[in-house]
C-alpha cells in the first residue's frame, strides 16, 4: 500500500498569510495526487487533481505542485473561509489512501 | 442541481448488518465511477470501496473485504453499500462520492454523509 504523510499536522496562520502544506508518498505516484478541504461537520471538497490542476470553481489562491513522491498545496493569501482541514489523496493504485490531514487554524 | 444524498445509517449491534444507499441527481450517474469513503469520529478520511460505471470492477480496502459489498443500479441512479459482520471500528460517517476515475483521480461530488454507529 502507498502511505501518504502530510506535514505539518497543524499550522496556525493569519488572514493574508501564505501557507504551504506538504504531502509525501511512500513510493512514486507520478502526478496522481488530489487535495481536499474539509470544514467541521461538512463533506470534503475537491480542490486540486493531477497534482496541480485546479478543480472548477476553486479560487486561484490555491495551487498545487510536485510529482513523484513530494507534493505541496499552497494558499497564497489566506482568507477567513480557508481555515479548515486539508487532505491529500493518491490515485495511483488501489487501495486509495489519504494523508492524515493538516489542520489550518487561525492565529 | 448536482447532488448525492446518502441514507440508511443508524445504530447497529456488533455482528449486525446495514445497507447504505446513495441517490444521485443532476448528472449522468452511469458515466461515473462511484466511491464510498468513511470518517471515524475525530479521525481522517478512509477510502472504503470503488465501483466502475457498469459495475464490472469493484475494489475494497482490506479491512472490509468479505464483509462489505458495493453495488449500483444505474436505472435508479443509486449506489449501495451492504455492510455485514459489522464491528465497532466500522463506526464512522460514510460518504458517497463520484469520480471521473482514473483520468481525474479526485472525487468530485460528495454527499453529506450518513452516520453508522456499531455498538451494543
Amino acid at each position: 500500500d502507498i502511505q501518504m504523510t502530510q506535514s505539518p499536522s497543524s499550522v496556525s496562520a493569519s488572514v493574508g498569510d501564505r501557507v504551504t502544506i506538504t504531502c509525501r508518498a511512500s513510493q512514486g505516484i507520478s502526478s496522481w495526487l488530489a487535495w481536499y478541504q474539509q470544514k467541521p461537520g461538512k463533506a470534503p471538497k475537491a480542490l486540486i487533481y493531477a497534482a496541480s490542476t485546479l478543480q472548477s470553481g476553486v479560487p486561484s489562491r490555491f495551487s498545487g505542485s510536485g510529482s513523484g513522491t513530494d507534493f505541496t498545496l499552497t494558499i497564497s493569501s489566506l482568507q477567513p473561509e480557508d481555515f479548515a482541514t486539508y487532505y491529500c489523496q493518491q490515485a495511483k493504485s488501489f487501495p486509495i489512501t489519504f494523508g492524515q490531514g493538516t489542520r489550518l487554524e487561525i492565529k | 442541481e448536482v447532488q448525492l444524498v446518502e441514507s440508511g445509517g443508524g445504530l447497529v449491534q456488533p455482528g449486525g448488518s446495514l445497507r447504505l444507499s446513495c441517490a444521485a441527481s443532476g448528472f449522468t450517474f452511469s458515466s461515473y465511477w462511484m466511491i464510498w469513503v468513511r470518517q471515524a469520529p475525530g479521525k481522517g478520511l478512509e477510502w472504503v470501496a470503488n465501483i466502475k460505471q457498469d459495475g464490472s470492477e469493484k475494489y475494497y480496502v482490506d479491512s472490509v473485504k468479505g464483509r462489505f459489498t458495493i453495488s449500483r443500479d444505474n436505472a435508479k441512479n443509486s449506489l449501495y453499500l451492504q455492510m455485514n459482520s459489522l464491528r465497532a471500528e466500522d463506526t464512522a460517517v460514510y460518504y458517497c462520492a463520484s469520480s471521473q476515475w482514473p483520468q481525474k483521480g479526485a472525487f468530485d461530488i460528495w454527499g453529506q454523509g450518513t452516520m453508522v454507529t456499531v455498538s451494543s
